[in-house]
């Protein structure tokens, strides 16, 4: 299994652009999860879904964000427009029903 | 709100030493409780996880402890290798996994030679 992917890996794109992160869940996993990284804050959940429906996007910091889950093999975290604190690490994480959540390598977003 | 938080920000050990890493959780709700190791560049690995029935549990050179009068969560590592260079992460769950995981600041675990 390759694991959690997510694309691309780094980002960097100027304030007020729109930025698309990618992430497709390990084969058979019916939970996903969007975290955000940040020295000062460190890891935050953002939103996450069971079987593709958003469950608790309480995380979401503004209005901003959306994500979406189209299938269980796809999903997307939206940032439109981008602001520089919007900069950090944003990870996907998938969980199977047991043991504990998987995540991937992460794609770093950059806001000039 | 509660939050997982940890007592040391970084932790210096000799290679083949043993090392323990702390935290502290203030979610008395709290059933589920995990140690993730995040490597520069890699996001956060699962090391070893503990339910709140148990009080210990060992891996392959790890040990997780958990004592819930206390609300202390501890990993140990045995005879470090520069490998186990990392920042490690406690993380905390009330619903055994399935909701989002509420995670501590890290700490930075540095093998001397």
């Amino acid at each position: 299994d390759a694991g959690v992917i997510q694309s691309p890996r780094h980002e960097v794109t100027e304030m007020g652009q729109e930025v698309t992160l990618r992430c497709k869940p390990i084969s058979g996993h019916n939970s996903l999860f969007w975290y955000r990284q940040t020295m000062m804050r460190g890891l935050e959940l953002l939103i996450y879904f069971n079987n593709n429906v958003p469950i608790d996007d309480s995380g979401m910091p503004e209005d901003r964000f959306s994500a979406k889950m189209p299938n269980a093999s796809f999903s997307t975290l939206k940032i439109q427009p981008s602001e520089p604190r919007d900069s950090a690490v944003y990870f996907c994480a998938t969980w199977r029903g047991t043991d504990t959540q998987y995540f991937g390598p992460g794609t770093r977003l950059t806001v000039l | 709100g509660e939050s997982v938080g940890l007592h040391l920000p970084t932790l210096s050990v000799q290679e083949g030493d043993n090392s323990i890493i702390n935290c502290a959780y203030s979610n008395s709700a709290s059933d589920y409780f995990i140690w993730y190791k995040q490597e520069s560049g890699k996001g956060p690995q699962f090391i070893i996880d503990i339910r709140s029935n148990m009080d210990k549990r060992q891996g392959q050179r790890v040990t997780v402890l958990l004592n819930k009068t206390v609300k202390h969560l501890s990993l140990q590592i045995a005879a470090t290798q520069p490998g186990d260079s990392a920042v490690y992460f406690c993380a905390e769950n009330i619903r055994g996994g399935a909701d989002g995981l509420t995670f501590g600041k890290g700490t930075h675990l540095i093998i001397q030679p």
